[in-house]
């Protein structure tokens, strides 16, 4: 079935630097989403992207517009609270409506 | 103030019990759905349900049963329950299914665990 890889599967940096964050897609999907699970369980939704580019902050999310085939997610200047796992998830389309299909994650760990 | 509302947080249930799962979701949306998150696996998708009714089921087994009782809510029913049951079931909504539709919107979940 459609897959989503997603890589590193951790990864650790120091505050106050770059890193960025890929999902590889088998298929051709629809849309993409990123979200960052904390400690207690909870997932926050950072993007979600048909095409393009978005930006927030510190966080900045493409989504490969031409063949839709990968993502990835730039953190810039890492902090302290940007540590926990951070999942892509992307929408096949077509008939499976919107069911996301998640990659495996990424524990990120900022270090003083 | 949480728009998608989940309970319980937590559940501790015996193997072979039933338990059903809360949810409802406050946004108007249309479309439902659970997921579930085992150890150490990402997110999986269970079922999809759009104006109440069953749009997709990626479920294997029929111990999981979703209910729908009104539009914004989306109930998920585990009867004879096993140990490999145990994890953190997610609901979320979106607006509708099909394209141009906003992002599905999750749930804090609710962590099953069964002894």
């Amino acid at each position: 079935g459609d897959q989503v890889e997603q890589s590193p599967s951790a990864l650790s940096l120091h505050e106050g630097t770059d890193s960025a964050l890929r999902c590889n897609f088998t298929t051709t999907m629809r849309s993409v989403q990123w979200f960052r699970q904390n400690s207690r369980g909870s997932l926050i939704s950072l993007f979600y992207l048909a095409s393009g580019t978005k930006e927030n902050g510190r966080l900045k999310s493409a989504f490969d517009s031409k063949e839709r085939r990968y993502s990835t997610l730039h953190i810039r200047d890492a902090q302290l609270e940007d540590s926990g796992t951070y999942f892509c998830a992307a929408e096949a389309g077509g008939g499976s409506g919107n069911k996301l299909i998640f990659g495996t994650g990424t524990l990120l760990s900022v270090k003083p | 103030d949480p728009k998608i509302i989940q309970k319980p947080k937590y559940l501790v249930a015996v193997t072979g019990s039933e338990k059903i799962l809360i949810c409802e979701q406050y946004l108007g949306h249309n479309a439902m759905y659970w997921y579930r998150q085992s150890a150490k696996k990402p997110l999986e998708f269970m079922f999809s349900y759009s104006y109440q009714k069953l749009m997709d089921n990626q479920t294997a087994s029929s111990r999981f049963q979703p209910q729908s009782s009104k539009k914004n809510h989306l109930d998920l029913q585990i009867t004879a329950l096993k140990p490999d049951d145990s994890a953190t079931y997610f609901c979320a909504s979106s607006q509708g299914q099909g394209a141009g539709n906003q992002a599905p919107l999750f749930g804090e979940g609710t962590r099953l665990s069964v002894l």
